[in-house]
């Protein structure tokens, strides 16, 4: 059955800290790939997506994710964590479905003072 | 531009009760997706529509549950009768397929969600 893990259910960083949160996805064929995130109360903004070409996608708010087919793997980045990316992110995959998306169970980012 | 407008915003009534969602997709956009979120099962797809037509509805939990898209720019999700076990964050998405049931290539937009509380 077509899936995403995301392994990690709750990460705290430091201020200033990088970020890697992970996500992977069921093999198959290559799906479309996003990067959500949701603050309290709000629905899901979209961070980023990969749909083809270069691996390495930039998304906004600095954030940028890395598509690795051999691993099944779209994680997400951020080289300086600033206490406003304190948040939930949804990884999620959409194959040949019609635009249909699977998401992880979410991870939960607090930001460390 | 007005993104995807859901309303209401919080409801909460008593179990039995007839409960109505509606959601406003974005102008122009012809898929739209009705989730569900809990923090015991996540973000669950129930149903999504392309061009005003149910395409899967494979994710509705079962009969009290019901959705219809009367034109493009207006969808409801409708529960009858509530149970507090539908109690959480309903949202509403919508994207731009081209090709029909292929790829969508466009990320969907969620509204900002209808907090349900059934008591």
């Amino acid at each position: 059955a077509q899936s995403v893990t995301q392994p990690d259910i709750h990460i705290t960083v430091s201020e200033g800290a990088s970020l890697e949160l992970r996500c992977n996805y069921s093999y198959g064929a290559t799906p479309y790939l996003f990067w959500y995130v949701q603050s309290p109360g709000q629905g899901l903004q979209l961070l980023l997506k990969y749909f083809s070409g270069d691996t390495l996608v930039q998304g906004i708010k600095g954030f940028e994710a890395e598509f690795k087919r051999s691993q099944s793997s779209f994680n997400l980045r951020k080289p300086s964590v600033h206490w406003s990316d304190a948040a939930e992110y949804f990884c999620a995959v959409e194959y040949n479905q019609g635009g249909k998306l699977i998401f992880g169970q979410g991870t939960e980012l607090s930001v460390k003072p | 531009d007005a993104g995807v407008i859901q309303s209401p915003r919080h409801e909460v009534t008593e179990m039995g009760q007839e409960v109505t969602l509606r959601c406003k997709p974005i102008s122009g956009h012809n898929s739209l997706f009705w989730y569900r979120q809990t923090m015991m099962r996540g973000l669950e797809l129930l149903i999504y529509f392309n061009n005003n037509v149910p395409i899967d509805d494979s994710g509705m939990p079962e009969d009290r549950f019901s959705a219809k898209m009367p034109n493009a720019s207006f969808s409801t999700l409708k529960i009858q009768p509530s149970e507090p076990r539908d109690s959480a964050v309903y949202f509403c998405a919508s994207s731009q397929t081209r090709g029909g049931l292929l790829y969508s290539n466009q990320p969907q937009h969620f509204g900002d969600g209808t907090r349900l509380s059934i008591l």
